[in-house]
């Protein structure tokens, strides 16, 4: 398995655009995770699914956030408009089971000028 | 308010010599706890995961403890080597939530030669 993939890898956009990440987990995993990454803030989680159904999205910042998951295969987490403040890496995870550790993609790094 | 803490932001051991790394936590009731392992411009790598009633678990070099009574787990590298050089992150799950888990903010680890 290629293991989780997030595309692109960076991404430079000015404020007021809209940006869209990318995240394909592990086949076969039933949870999806997004958390976004600052030196100030460490690892926080914005939302989680499971089965593709939305479970907690008390993390998301604001409603400029939003994330999908129309199938097992594929989610994105989309910022609209962007903010310099939404600058940092944005990691997509996945796993099988309840306990199961996570398995991380490598990260967006987003930069808003 | 729910708090995960690491006991410093970087630790620097000698090579061959055990590394201890500290993870402790207030107001929560953990069902896990997870280590994981960061390398610079990487996503965490899940390392160990020891339930709440379990008070040792190991893995080749590694060693986790948990004790839920000092509400503390400890995470040993016994014969440090300067591979071993990362960000260890400790993630905690709650019961009232345990589908997802809560990052502390790492101890960044630097061994040696």
């Amino acid at each position: 398995d290629a293991g989780v993939i997030q595309s692109p890898r960076h991404e430079v956009t000015e404020m007021g655009q809209e940006v869209t990440l990318r995240c394909k987990p592990i086949s076969g995993h039933d949870y999806l995770f997004w958390y976004r990454q600052t030196m100030m803030r460490g690892l926080e989680l914005l939302i989680y699914f499971n089965n593709n159904v939305p479970i907690d999205d008390s993390g998301m910042p604001e409603d400029r956030f939003s994330a999908k998951m129309p199938n097992a295969s594929f989610s994105t987490l989309k910022i609209q408009p962007s903010e310099p403040r939404d600058s940092a890496v944005y990691f997509c995870a996945s796993r099988r089971g309840a306990q199961d550790g996570y398995t991380f993609g490598s990260g967006t790094r987003l930069t808003v000028v | 308010s729910q708090k995960i803490e690491q006991n410093s932001e970087a630790l620097n051991i000698q090579e061959g010599k055990t590394a201890t790394l500290t993870c402790n936590y207030t107001n929560y009731s953990p069902a896990y706890l997870q280590w994981y392992r960061q390398d610079p411009g990487r996503g965490p790598v899940f390392l160990l995961l020891i339930r709440e009633n379990e008070k040792e678990k190991r893995k080749e070099r590694l060693k986790v403890t948990f004790d839920t009574t000092l509400k503390q787990s400890l995470f040993h590298i016994t014969a440090s080597q300067p591979a071993d050089s990362a960000t260890y992150l400790c993630a905690l799950a709650g019961y009232s939530s345990a589908s997802k888990i809560i990052f502390g903010s790492g101890t960044r680890l630097s061994i040696r030669p």
